[in-house]
This record gives structure tokens, C-alpha cells and sequence, in this order.
């Protein structure tokens, strides 16, 4: 089984500071996990991935996000917020197996405020 | 390069009439087929996959349907909408096995009234 929590619905930052979105997964496998960004009204962009090589995982438009097995936790940080940045943000994990069974998180809002 | 074209972007459709939805993919072959929804405030639930020519897997029972007539083209079908059928219906594709990205169509906007 697996699944995945994105622990703010909402999160607003000002433009300039840094933003963290959190992200803590289970699964019975060793996990691939993505973010996907989605603005409105569109479909989901992949900013970045972690399939079992480099912990820290650089993505684009800045993002970065860093696998912490012993947590449990796929964090996505960026240094400084850009208004273009609020949006909508989907973590996501993937198990094995011939089907690729994928698993959701609620996701969460930034807000970015001039 | 791989693309994925989803249509119509946006639908307005009584209760009780069909529906249509149709995907299709560019650039790749066997892929995997996806269609997810996304209900206003939550998250998105896959509603069905494929992983070849007529093979169909459900995941949440509903009377909406899916076919898959060639290997890149998916459609999601209803013979009679519900006002519940509303919300945001998205296409995916991916490859075979586990840690593959799966890439989303543009989305396509339903509204049952």
C-alpha cells in the first residue's frame, strides 16, 4: 500500500522569500516520487522527480525537492518566490509493478503576495 | 518529441445526455493511458487505465466508461451524465514500468447542468 500527505492546503509567502511546500509518502516499495505543478484552468506540469539516485532532486523554475528516506518526506523548497509561483502543487508517489500504480497528494496552494 | 492532445477543453451538458472525451498521444508507442478527474477542492482520482488495445481497468465504479479503440487514443464515455459528473477530467500517458513519469493533457472542463 501507499500514500501520500501533503500537509498544507494553503500556504502563502510574500514575493522574494522562500517557499516550502511538505510532502511525508509510505509505501511497501522503494517509492519514485514527483511534483507536478498546475496553474488554473491547465493541466499538470512535472517540476521534478526522485527515482532512486541523487537525494537532492533539482527541477525546474528553480524548485528543488530532497528525499529523506529515514523522514519519510519529499520537501519542495525554492530559495526566493516568484508571482508567477502561486499555483497549485501535487505530490505524487509511484510504486512498482507492470501497472504504474500512482498515488495523489491533495495538494496545496501558494499564494505569493507582491 | 511526445505529445498528448485532449479535447473538447471545455463542455456544458444536461443531465442525462452522453459524453464524449477524447485523447489521443504523438510520439510514442503501448503507452500507458490514464484518465484522472479532479473535483473542484480535492485532489485528482484516477478513474481508469489502460495498458494496451482494449484493456480497460476501472477504479472507482461510476457510469462513466472508458475505451480504448487504437494503441494512442483513450476516451472517457457516458451513455447519461449526472450533475455529480462535473469537474476537471484529465488524460495522462506514461511508459511501462515503475518511476515513469506520466505526462498530463490540458484538461477538459465538464459541467453538467
Amino acid at each position: 500500500a501507499q500514500s501520500v500527505t501533503q500537509l498544507d492546503s494553503h500556504v502563502s509567502v510574500s514575493e522574494g522569500t522562500p517557499v516550502l511546500l511538505r510532502c511525508n509518502y509510505s509505501s511497501s516499495y522503494s517509492p519514485s516520487l514527483f511534483w507536478y505543478v498546475q496553474h488554473p484552468n491547465k493541466g499538470l506540469q512535472l517540476l521534478l522527480k526522485y527515482t532512486s539516485a541523487a537525494t537532492l532532486v533539482k527541477g525546474i523554475n528553480g524548485f528543488e525537492a530532497e528525499f529523506k528516506k529515514s523522514e519519510t518526506s519529499f520537501h519542495l523548497t525554492k530559495p526566493s518566490a516568484h508571482m508567477s509561483d502561486a499555483a497549485e502543487y501535487f505530490c505524487v508517489v509511484s510504486g512498482s509493478g507492470g501497472y504504474q500504480k500512482v498515488t495523489f497528494g491533495t495538494g496545496t496552494k501558494l499564494q505569493v503576495i507582491p | 518529441s511526445q505529445t498528448i492532445h485532449q479535447w473538447p477543453a471545455t463542455l456544458v451538458q444536461p443531465v442525462g445526455s452522453p459524453l464524449s472525451l477524447e485523447c489521443t498521444v504523438e510520439g510514442t508507442s503501448n503507452p500507458n493511458l490514464y484518465w484522472y478527474r479532479q473535483a473542484a477542492g480535492r485532489g485528482l482520482q484516477l478513474l481508469f487505465y489502460s495498458v494496451g488495445i482494449g484493456q480497460i481497468s476501472s477504479e472507482v465504479p461510476q457510469n462513466l466508461s472508458a475505451s480504448r479503440p487504437q494503441d494512442r487514443q483513450f476516451i472517457l464515455s457516458s451513455k447519461k451524465l449526472l450533475l455529480s459528473d462535473s469537474g476537471f477530467y484529465l488524460c495522462a500517458w506514461s511508459t511501462g514500468g515503475s518511476g515513469n513519469t506520466i505526462y498530463f493533457g490540458e484538461g477538459s472542463w465538464l459541467t453538467v447542468v
